[in-house]
């Protein structure tokens, strides 16, 4: 089966850094995203790796290995309104987008 | 703004009262989506439009039809609902529906009472 795995919830402190794991196991790879949504609102994109390294746009990054299945979402000088769920998601062989649950961000002044 | 947009943003509904909820998008995109999202789980995709064709989810129930009749609009008819069925609803579009990037609408919230 096709499977995504992210940590339920992590809490960090404003101005910190955190790193968000993902997991994935997927027939077939066609890249990997990273959405951010807040609560009670649709998700939006913030980033797409489908080459192994680092993406970085602004205070946040992206990082995939693709042979080992795993990425990260690396977001730095956290802000109060980083606090969200961020959602990993993988396109596999037919283009369709395998969504994880989505690990929730607590940021604590 | 190009965007993509949800009508209403919040509907209510009695069980087994059939509800039909809309999107509409500005992007010009020949491909819509729509998911069902339960509080802190993954969106789950229902169906989806390339172009007019489409594509059914094989665990989708019979229950939620949907009609795509121009490439503007989408409609997610819900004929009977249930208690299980409450969630957003979340509309997306993109442009070619390979790996390219999903842009969502803000999502209607259905309850059933």
């Amino acid at each position: 089966g096709q499977n995504i795995d992210q940590p339920t919830e992590m809490t960090a402190t404003e101005g910190a850094i955190v790193q968000i794991n993902c997991t994935y196991q997927t027939s077939g790879f066609n890249g990997l995203f990273w959405y951010q949504q807040h609560a009670g609102e649709a998700p939006t994109f913030l980033s797409y790796n489908v080459l192994d390294g680092l993406e970085e746009k602004g205070r946040f990054s992206s990082f995939l290995s693709r042979s080992k299945g795993y990425s990260y979402l690396l977001l730095k000088e956290l802000q109060m309104k980083d606090s969200a769920s961020y959602l990993c998601a993988v396109a596999d062989s037919n283009y369709q987008l395998i969504w994880g649950a989505g690990t929730k961000l607590i940021i604590k002044p | 703004d190009a965007m993509v947009i949800q009508n209403p943003r919040y509907q209510v509904t009695q069980f087994g009262k059939p509800v039909t909820l809309s999107c509409s998008q500005t992007l010009n995109h020949n491909v819509m989506y729509w998911y069902q999202q339960k509080s802190s789980q993954a969106p789950k995709l229902l169906f989806h439009y390339y172009d007019k064709d489409f594509n059914n989810e094989a665990d989708t129930p019979d229950n939620f039809q949907s009609r795509r009749p121009n490439t503007s609009f989408c409609f997610l008819d819900i004929r009977s609902p249930g208690l299980g069925d409450a969630a957003m609803y979340l509309c997306a579009t993109s442009r070619t529906g390979e790996v390219d990037e999903q842009f969502f609408g803000p999502g209607t919230r259905l309850t059933v009472l």
